[in-house]
């Protein structure tokens, strides 16, 4: 079974360009989450995905953020203008329900490591 | 806001020895708390969970201890090994929706 992916692996872009990340998550994972983890500090939630929908967007820090997952399947988060302090490895993670007392483990993407110049 | 906490960014063990990694949490709406384990340019690993019905849980090498009333986890390995050198990332999640608040993490360096 092929795990969480994410593209790119790697990316360098300069103050007020945009960029767009990917990421596909286990076949059948209704769920979808978004995490950041800034310079060694902890991994922060971003948002997550019940199929399509945004269940949850708290953690997006503001509106230069915007992520989509039409159809349910993958999903984009897009930077738009990127600044400097989003530099960071963004992780995608799927689970296949979510909640419960027997909340199913979350499966981790090997992240995109963004620098902005 | 931090919610979770690891206060030691570090930590180094000899190889057989116990590896105990702590970490806090500040929100008591928090019933369900797990263990990341990455390595570098990988993404975090799912190792063990808790929820807040007991206490401890135990897999293997690896044993989680929860003090509800103090707010605090901890995670022992034993025996250490090299491989088990990492990084760890504690977590905790509330209410139906898993969405997770993740520790700063601890970097575990067991010597061989």
């Amino acid at each position: 079974e092929a795990g969480v992916t994410q593209f790119p692996s790697h990316s360098v872009i300069e103050k007020g360009q945009t960029v767009t990340l990917r990421c596909d998550p286990i076949s059948g994972h209704d769920n979808l989450y978004w995490y950041r983890r800034v310079m060694g500090k902890e991994i922060k939630f971003l948002l997550h995905f019940v199929k399509e929908s945004k269940q949850d967007e708290s953690g997006m820090p503001n509106n230069r953020f915007l992520a989509e997952r039409t159809g349910g399947t993958y999903s984009t988060l897009k930077v738009q203008p990127a600044e400097l302090e989003d530099s960071g490895v963004y992780f995608c993670a799927s689970s296949r329900v979510a909640g419960g007392p027997s909340q199913e483990t979350q499966y981790f993407g090997p992240g995109t490591r963004l620098l902005v110049l | 806001d931090q919610q979770v906490k690891q206060n030691s960014p570090s930590l180094s063990v000899q190889e057989g020895r116990i590896s105990i990694l702590n970490c806090d949490y500040t929100n008591s709406m928090f019933d369900y708390f797990l263990w990341y384990k990455k390595y570098p340019a990988e993404g975090p690993t799912f190792l063990i969970s808790i929820s807040s019905i007991k206490d401890k849980n135990e897999d293997g090498r690896f044993t989680v201890f929860l003090n509800k009333s103090a707010k605090h986890l901890s995670l022992h390995i034993v025996p250490s090994q090299p491989g088990d050198s990492a990084v760890y990332f504690c977590a905790a999640s509330a209410g139906v929706f898993n969405d997770m608040r993740f520790g700063a993490g601890t970097r575990l360096t067991v010597k061989p």
